[in-house]
Order: structure tokens, then sequence, then C-alpha cells
């Protein structure tokens, strides 16, 4: 069982739908993370937040947007998407941001982009 | 840049034997080492983790070996069960922010 709750599990949508990925973390978190996951490559970081704030913008295209309006709920916003950005979506979070801090990840939502 | 490789890219070990997965990093400010085990559909989970200050760490069958003079480190499984085959993460970290290898994929046969 999961501390961390992502919805949808799966997504399948067009280059030019908007849709977006929740994200809910049931541990008593400060900080939020989103990372992609594509095959046989590293999980990539690609936003964090701590407190609400952002701390970390990966050089993520505009076409991702996230939201964060408390510790609890991360959301990843999405428009105009690639089909290169099909991918395993993650997202987790931390007790804060120091070293002995580990990132609880949630189960993922499985995006395809037509 | 891929701050830490990561090797095999995936291995088949007999159940009873032991499975090695190495890492390498570059980056000499990473104080902490993470590895993460993830089973197909779910997220990655924590496994073990190790601080450079230390050379070995050992948490049941799981054991982190590191080498902080040649920048490596290494996760070995022992008596491995069909219940690890799963695709094994090395991490690096400096605060917060993680650099994953890419992952090994380990398929324990009974």
């Amino acid at each position: 069982e999961t501390g961390v709750t992502q919805t949808p599990r799966h997504l399948v949508m067009g280059m030019t739908n908007k849709k977006s990925l929740k994200c809910e973390q049931h541990l008593g978190h400060n900080a939020m993370y989103w990372y992609k996951q594509s095959a046989k490559k590293p999980l990539e970081l690609m936003f964090v937040y701590n407190f609400k704030e952002q701390t970390e913008n990966n050089s993520v295209p505009s076409r991702f947007s996230p939201e964060c309006p408390n510790s609890s709920h991360l959301f990843l916003h999405l428009h105009t998407l690639q089909p290169e950005d099909s991918a395993l979506y993650l997202c987790a979070s931390s007790q804060g941001q120091g070293q002995d801090q580990p990132q609880h990840f949630g189960d993922g939502t499985r995006l395809s982009i037509l | 840049q891929q701050q830490v490789k990561q090797s095999p890219q995936s291995l088949i070990v007999q159940k009873g034997g032991i499975s090695i997965i190495n890492c390498a990093y570059e980056n000499t400010a990473f104080d902490y080492f993470p590895w993460y085990q993830q089973f197909p559909g779910k997220g990655p989970a924590l496994l073990i983790a190790i601080r450079p200050d230390v050379s070995e760490k050992k948490e049941g069958r799981f054991t982190i070996s590191f080498n902080k003079s040649a920048k490596q480190f290494s996760l070995h499984i022992m008596d491995s069960q069909p219940g690890d085959s799963a695709t094994y993460f090395c991490a690096a970290s400096r605060a917060y922010k993680l650099s994953f290898g890419a992952g090994t994929t380990v398929t324990v046969r009974a």
C-alpha cells in the first residue's frame, strides 16, 4: 500500500488535448516531486515543490505545467504534448529536502500520446 | 549528461545465487547513495542506502559496498529469491536532488 496516490493510472491523449495528472500524499510530507520515467533511461527529475513553493524546474518544456495548491496535492497539467512525452510519470514526496529524507514514490501514471 | 552509470542492464540468476549490480559516479559532491527496487506496475521503493563515510552496509540479504576513491558502489543480493525479480536503480544525491542510474532488471529463476 502506497502513501502516495496517483490518478489516473493510465491516460491516452491526442497531441491537442489538455489533461491533468493528480498526486496526493498521505504521509504528512512537505516536499513533492514530479519525475519522468522512460524505458531504459534514468528517472528524470522535472519539478520540485517545498511547502507549496516551486524550488526546481529542470528545464521542462512549458507544455508541462505543475501546480501545488497545498503540501498534500500536486498536479501536472498537460497541453499540446508530443509523442516523445509518452512515458511513466511518477510523483514522490519526502518529509524535507535533506540527505536523510527519503523520497516515497507513487505508482505512476502511464501516459500515451497518440 | 548521465551522472550515474549502472551495469549490467539485466541479469539472470538462479534461486539461491548472488546478484551483483554496479554503479559509478563522477560528482564528488554526492553525499547519499540509495538503491530503489521497482516491481512492474509499481513505483520505485527505497531498498537500502549508504553514506560515503561508510564502506559497507547490510540489511538482511541486501548489501551495499562503497568505494569512495574509485567513485563506485554496488548492490549485492545474497540468496536471491524469485520474489527479488524486479528492476533495481542506484542513485546518488546531493540534498534532495537524486540522480538515477538507468536500472538493472533482475530475474531470479526457480
